[in-house]
């Protein structure tokens, strides 16, 4: 079945770039999507990039995708102590004409002043 | 602002209760989906609906029920036949297929 990684813990030193990465199984993948969770709350969605995008910029948030090797990652530049969270990479496709959400495991980032 | 509000933030039941979690949301969003989080695991698909009046299993369905019988509403029960309740419990919705989803802020349920 489909499934999503990520490795389960990062830690940066504050003003450092964050590199989180994630693969995926999925080929027919269509968005592919990075959230925060912060302790006790839900998942708040940072940014998503279309299967056929290579790229995505948005302030300190940069998305690279390599189709062709299932590969998702997500630099967070001059990290925050605020940044401090865990981090859900998920991806969504057709699924038995249905469309379906898979996230992975999550990766704990620690911002060290 | 529209958004997705679970309630209660928290709650506590004896074991062999069941207990209706809320979740309603003001986005107009067609799906809505509940999941369970347990510490250093994803999130785990309990049900979903994409359409008032219909709903779907999703891949840990045992031990719980739905009802979706107006578009705002998803509520979710946990009965006493779920084995091991006390979890993070999340609400969500979608637009359009492929949209992002929109999350609540989370119901944390005890059973002991």
């Amino acid at each position: 079945g489909e499934d999503v990684e990520q490795s389960l813990f990062l830690s940066v030193r504050e003003g450092d770039s964050s590199v989180i990465n994630c693969t995926y199984t999925d080929s027919s993948s269509t968005y592919l999507y990075w959230y925060k969770q912060e302790p006790g709350a839900g998942l708040q969605l940072l940014t998503y990039i279309f299967s056929n995008m290579d790229m995505k910029q948005d302030q300190r948030l940069t998305v690279l995708l390599n189709k062709k090797d299932k590969h998702l990652s997500l630099r967070i530049a001059d990290t925050q102590t605020g940044d401090s969270a865990i981090y859900f990479c998920a991806e969504s496709g057709p699924t038995s004409g249905t469309y379906k959400y898979i996230f992975g495991t999550g990766t704990r980032l620690k911002v060290l002043a | 602002d529209g958004g997705i509000t679970q309630s209660p933030k928290y709650l506590f039941r004896k074991e062999g209760q069941n207990v209706t979690l809320s979740c309603e949301q003001n986005l107009n969003h067609d799906a809505m989906y509940w999941y369970r989080q347990d510490p250093g695991q994803g999130l785990r698909l309990i049900y979903y609906s994409q359409i008032v009046n219909d709903f779907q299993k999703g891949d840990i369905a045992e031990g719980y029920s739905v009802s979706r019988e107006k578009k705002e509403s998803f509520p979710l029960t946990v009965t006493s036949a779920q084995k091991n309740p006390t979890a993070f419990y999340l609400c969500a919705s979608g637009g359009a297929y492929n949209s992002p989803l929109h999350f609540g802020n989370g119901t944390r349920l005890t059973v002991t």
